[in-house]
């Protein structure tokens, strides 16, 4: 079965410091992985993908995520955060692309990201 | 280029009463898809249509719930009768085509609508 752990529900950091915000996932096959950004009455955001190659993914607004293929991680970072970057955060994984689930996105339950100034 | 456009933004009505809600796909993409987003969970895929056909509906509460998307372009979503726990954003979204081969495709979120049921 396809699944996303957030262990976070809140991350909180001071502006300009470095920022993680972790997702572990489960999934059958090869992990197809993303990471999205949610403002507040906003949709979704696309940030980055994992599908092959680079362990290190670097992705919009200067992000990047790193795939650790034996810890199942894809963990969100930006070396220095800003104020700006305050919103909800969801990682997502892809389904296989057969049977009924045919490469859906499954996702965590989010992680609210604070920058304070 | 134009985003996935969805409306209304907000609605509210009591429970046992019919809404629907719309949806236009980025221009060109095939795939689309309606999910429902929960406060404090992640967005759940309720119904896939590639083209104008369903593709996955598994997780559509087909008791009360329907969708279509008859020109392979638009779609709506419709709830009848609404129920309190369909409290929710539903959200639009879509992509360029449902399989490459290599997953890379993208899917790109409207606004949502946030329904209240009362």
């Amino acid at each position: 079965a396809q699944s996303v752990a957030q262990p976070e529900d809140q991350v909180n950091v001071a502006e300009g410091n470095p920022l993680t915000v972790k997702c572990t996932y489960s999934v059958s096959g090869n992990p197809y992985l993303f990471w999205y950004v949610q403002y507040p009455n906003r949709g979704l955001q696309f940030l980055l993908k994992y599908i092959t190659g680079d362990n290190l993914v670097k992705g919009s607004y200067g992000f990047e995520a790193e795939f650790n293929k034996s810890q199942t991680s894809f963990h969100l970072k930006k070396p220095s955060a800003l104020v700006s970057d305050s919103a909800l955060y969801f990682c997502a994984v892809r389904g296989p692309d057969r049977g009924s689930t045919l490469g859906r996105l499954y996702f965590g339950r989010g992680t609210q990201l604070t920058v304070w100034p | 280029e134009a985003g996935v456009a969805q409306s209304p933004r907000y609605k509210i009505i009591e429970k046992r009463q019919s809404v629907a809600f719309w949806c236009n796909p980025i221009s060109g993409h095939a795939t689309l898809y309606w999910y429902q987003q929960i406060l404090g969970q992640g967005p759940k895929l309720l119904i896939q249509f590639q083209n104008n056909g369903v593709v996955d509906d598994s997780q559509l509460p087909k008791d009360r719930f329907s969708a279509e998307r008859l020109k392979g372009v638009d779609s709506t979503l419709k709830i009848q009768p609404a129920k309190l726990e369909d409290s929710a954003v539903y959200l639009c979204a879509s992509s360029l085509r449902r399989l490459d081969g290599s997953a890379k495709n993208i899917q790109y979120f409207g606004a949502g609508t946030r329904l209240s049921v009362l």
